[in-house]
């Protein structure tokens, strides 16, 4: 029972354009959004987060956008950048638990 | 310089022989979590510790153990490893509290069981 389901294993973008990750999640009582980065070799690193309360989160080049309704969430990358090039975690928790949930990530290829 | 550390970084053992992941932070976390990374399936959550002697199984915590003896150690011990343990894992510790769950992990240990 995937909770948090990613469901494009990989994405190829031309740097300078847009980079969208997407991110579905079945439980309702989720009310806060995570997204990590991981390079090979390394653990993964926080990148940017929502609560339930807001539609959108913006941090430099990074924005992520929450759909209630719709349970999903996307990361939008303006511009990519080849360093960007890594794999893309979403998270989920809600109120009652510190439990994060993951998803199965995203692998982002940001070519020149 | 806040971080988490794994030990070791890579492991191949043979099935049976226990072996001891350990894992360390130095930001006086509550709460520390051990997650089993394989291919098409993420990070799944093995076992998690809300504080000191308070551990909970996670999601996939068959053939695992862990202890929480000091704030800052949370090792993973694999008791009888088996080949389907062969994975990748990573420790993890945050604070608790809803808007506190930016989760800080570890390099990560590749272990294979042969």
């Amino acid at each position: 029972d995937q909770q948090v389901k990613q469901n494009s294993p990989s994405l190829s973008v031309q740097e300078g354009r847009i980079s969208i990750l997407n991110c579905d999640y079945t439980n309702s009582m989720f009310d806060y959004f995570l997204w990590y980065k991981k390079y090979p070799a390394e653990g993964p690193t926080f990148l940017i987060s929502i609560s339930s309360i807001k539609d959108k989160n913006e941090d430099g080049r990074f924005t992520v956008f929450l759909n209630k309704s719709a349970k999903h969430l996307s990361l939008h990358i303006v511009p990519s950048q080849p360093g960007d090039s890594a794999v893309y975690f979403c998270a989920a928790s809600s109120r009652d638990t510190d439990k994060l949930i993951f998803g199965t990530g995203t692998r982002l290829q940001v070519f020149p | 310089e806040a971080q988490v550390t794994q030990n070791p970084r890579y492991l191949i053992t043979v099935t049976g022989k226990k072996l001891t992941v350990t894992c360390s932070q130095n930001m006086n976390h509550e709460y520390m979590s051990w997650y089993r990374q394989d291919p098409g399936l993420g990070l799944r959550q093995i076992y998690y510790s809300m504080n000191v002697e308070v551990t909970d199984k996670g999601d996939v915590p068959e053939g695992y153990k862990v202890s929480r003896k000091e704030k800052r150690n949370f090792p993973l011990i694999l008791e009888s490893p088996s080949p389907n343990q062969t994975s990748l894992y990573f420790c993890a510790s945050s604070r608790p509290g809803l808007m506190n769950t930016e989760a800080f992990f570890g390099q990560g240990t590749r272990l294979t069981v042969v």
